[in-house]
């Protein structure tokens, strides 16, 4: 069964700190790697994707791979109160004719 | 990305009725998906809705109790059949774009929540 690991939370951060997500996948041949955020009551939204190892930057979040030790994590720098919601990790393997969801991290950030 | 619409966006239902989903996109898609997702879990895929031919379904869900139509490359139903409380649940379509930024990003349209008394 291929999975993805997720620490369920929640994970509480006060306002202009950096939120540290992580997730972990048992797949090797996994190409594909995503983070959705999910915010109460309504349905998964597309962050960001990584492909290759390393980081990606886009705004306030980074993305990182690190597909040896099958590792990959989302940073939120300067957290807002607004970043509240459920991280979840997906992974795809070529094609994306197979994406698994991780359960999702809850995170808060206080005010 | 896709404008994706489903519809309804909630219903309440009786034991043993069925119900159908509509996913509407407005735009081209290589690939449809069906989720289910029940309260504080994660994204649970029920079947690939394949245009033109019968979906694929993943380990544990059917086509007698959720039948999948597609009949073009922008429109798919889902059908929950003979409903049963344990059905409760937000049910969302995804979509992979034609022409997208890579060939696996999905993105998901804004789900129904089907309560079953």
């Amino acid at each position: 069964q291929k999975e993805v690991e997720q620490n369920s939370g929640p994970l509480s951060v006060p306002e202009g700190a950096i939120a540290s997500l992580n997730c972990t996948y048992s797949d090797r041949v996994s190409q594909s790697f995503f983070w959705y955020r999910q915010y109460s009551g309504k349905s998964p939204e597309l962050i960001m994707s990584i492909y290759s190892n390393g980081d990606k930057e886009d705004g306030r979040f980074t993305a990182q791979l690190n597909k040896a030790s099958q590792y990959v994590s989302l940073l939120i720098r300067d957290s807002q109160p607004s970043d509240s919601a459920t991280y979840l990790c997906a992974v795809s393997n070529t094609g994306g004719f197979k994406t698994i969801f991780g359960a999702g991290t809850r995170l808060f950030v206080k005010a | 990305s896709a404008v994706i619409s489903q519809k309804p966006s909630r219903d309440i239902c009786q034991r043993g009725t069925s119900l159908t989903i509509q996913c509407q996109v407005d735009s081209q898609v290589t690939m449809m998906f069906w989720y289910r997702q029940q309260p504080g879990q994660s994204l649970t895929l029920i079947a690939t809705a394949n245009q033109g031919s019968e979906a694929t379904y993943e380990s544990g869900f059917v086509i007698d109790k959720f039948p999948i139509s597609r009949p073009n490359l922008t429109f798919s139903t889902l059908t929950v059949s003979n409903m049963s409380p344990e059905d409760s649940s937000i049910y969302l379509c995804s979509v992979v774009p034609s022409g997208g930024p890579s060939t696996d990003t999905q993105y998901f349209g804004p789900g129904t929540r089907l309560t079953v008394l």
